[in-house]
């Protein structure tokens, strides 16, 4: 049973470069995110998927766009990468709101 | 929205003795209360949590309090080992008018000396 499963693990940009960065979960949950983590500030939503077919804006989400392909994946793309989206990017899903989120290992972005 | 404090940000305990994480919550319609444990590389696992109905949960050697009335909660690990080093991340869940929203604490990076 792999979870939840994030592509690629490290990556690095220039300024203005576009990526997107993949998440997929076997667990048959309604629910997927996408958090990245910055030192001293935890972890923040950049926007959620309630169910299939749905996306809303978390805390964080300029700079960002996201696709609910199907159940089971979630993307994250940057259209034009800035230096300030250099971070760690985690993406997690969950059966349902609240209750306990399974985070992928993570994705090492560097923009310079 | 809601707001979560978490202290201390870094903890030093030897093993064997305890260790307690503190953190305080912002919105009174908060209702849950999850621990998140982070270690290194990886990406951030459930330990324990609480619903605002009950005061206090424990697990083996974690457990949890809730206070609403204070509004704060603590993850308290007894007899420490050195696994239990890694960081901690508390977290709190509202729902407001229709919106589910989970907001995490700052994180606490706690070793744990042998």
């Amino acid at each position: 049973n792999a979870g939840v499963t994030q592509t690629p693990k490290f990556q690095v940009l220039k300024t203005g470069q576009s990526m997107t960065l993949q998440c997929a979960q076997d667990m048959n949950h309604n629910s997927m995110y996408w958090y990245r983590q910055d030192p001293g500030m935890g972890l923040r939503l950049i926007y959620y998927s309630a169910s299939e077919g749905t996306t809303d804006k978390g805390e964080v989400p300029n700079g960002y766009n996201v696709s609910r392909l199907n159940k089971r994946e979630f993307s994250l793309r940057l259209e034009s990468a800035a230096p300030s989206q250099t971070s760690v990017y985690f993406c997690a899903s969950s059966v349902r709101q609240p209750g306990e989120l399974f985070f992928g290992e993570g994705s090492r972005l560097t923009v310079l | 929205g809601e707001n979560v404090e978490q202290h201390p940000s870094t903890l030093s305990v030897q093993e064997g003795d305890s260790a307690v994480i503190k953190c305080t919550y912002s919105d009174s319609a908060s209702n849950y209360f999850p621990w998140y444990k982070q270690e290194l590389g990886k990406g951030p696992q459930l330990i324990i949590d609480i619903r605002s109905n009950v005061g206090e949960k424990k697990d083996q050697r974690i457990a949890v309090t809730l206070n609403k009335t204070a509004k704060h909660f603590s993850l308290h690990i007894t007899e420490t080992q050195p696994e239990d080093s890694a960081v901690y991340f508390c977290a709190a869940h509202t729902l407001n008018f229709g919106n589910e929203k989970l907001t995490f604490g700052t994180g606490t990076r706690l070793t744990i000396i042998p």
